[in-house]
């Protein structure tokens, strides 16, 4: 069975805070995608960033910066100098091999002014 | 089109009716998913096609709801004798093999009263 755990419910900070959002995934699968979506109040989920199974690197994308540790199964999301449009609920996604999606619950980041 | 429409974006129907979601997918992708997301919750894999056939309808909660893609593009998702339990969001994702993430429409909010 697949699952992912965003254990952080909701999340509240100040703008430009660094702000950490938690994913870890189970599978018995050893070829998967690791998936995070962002979903702002207009309801459309935008896609943030796809990796890999083999591929353990870790991506920075201007304030964005994502880490995958597989011996913690864990593909955690960091927003550095967090603004208010990065309110959103998040979402992170596990993909066996680019079939359907299985989504954690969602964490909701509020940045306050 | 450049992205996946969804029609109706709202629809209110009565306990025990009968209702069509369509979704237009971007063109050329031949997979195409449906997803539903009730309040709070993560979306949620309902059916996938690849071209006009359903390569995975392990998601379909029961025989009420089924699925069409009778020209391998634009599908229909439908639901026979509505349940307040139907009330949710319905997503609809598509993509191509060697795509980098699915690309999900707005969504179509489906209240049962």
């Amino acid at each position: 069975a697949q699952k992912v755990t965003q254990a952080q419910t909701e999340i509240s900070v100040v703008e430009k805070e660094d702000v950490t959002l938690d994913c870890v995934y189970e599978t018995r699968d050893t070829t998967y995608y690791l998936f995070w979506y962002k979903q702002p109040p207009s309801g459309e989920l935008v896609f943030l960033i796809r990796r890999n199974s083999f591929d353990e690197q870790n991506e920075i994308s201007g304030r964005y910066s994502w880490n995958f540790q597989k011996s913690t199964s864990s593909f955690n999301f960091t927003i550095t100098a967090s603004q208010v449009v990065d309110s959103a609920v998040y979402f992170c996604a596990l993909s066996p091999w680019s079939e359907k999606l299985v989504f954690g619950k969602g964490t909701k980041l509020t940045v306050n002014p | 089109g450049a992205g996946v429409s969804q029609t109706p974006s709202n629809k209110v129907t009565e306990k025990g009716k009968y209702v069509e979601l369509r979704c237009d997918p971007i063109s050329g992708h031949t997979a195409l998913y449906w997803y539903r997301q009730s309040l709070g919750q993560g979306p949620e894999f309902l059916i996938y096609f690849q071209g006009t056939g359903a390569a995975d309808d392990s998601g379909l909660p029961n025989d009420r709801f089924f699925a069409v893609r009778p020209e391998g593009s634009v599908s229909t998702l439908k639901i026979q004798r509505t349940e307040r339990g139907d009330s949710a969001v319905y997503l609809c994702a598509s993509s191509n093999p060697g795509s980098y993430g699915y690309t999900f429409g707005s969504g179509t909010r489906l209240t049962v009263v």
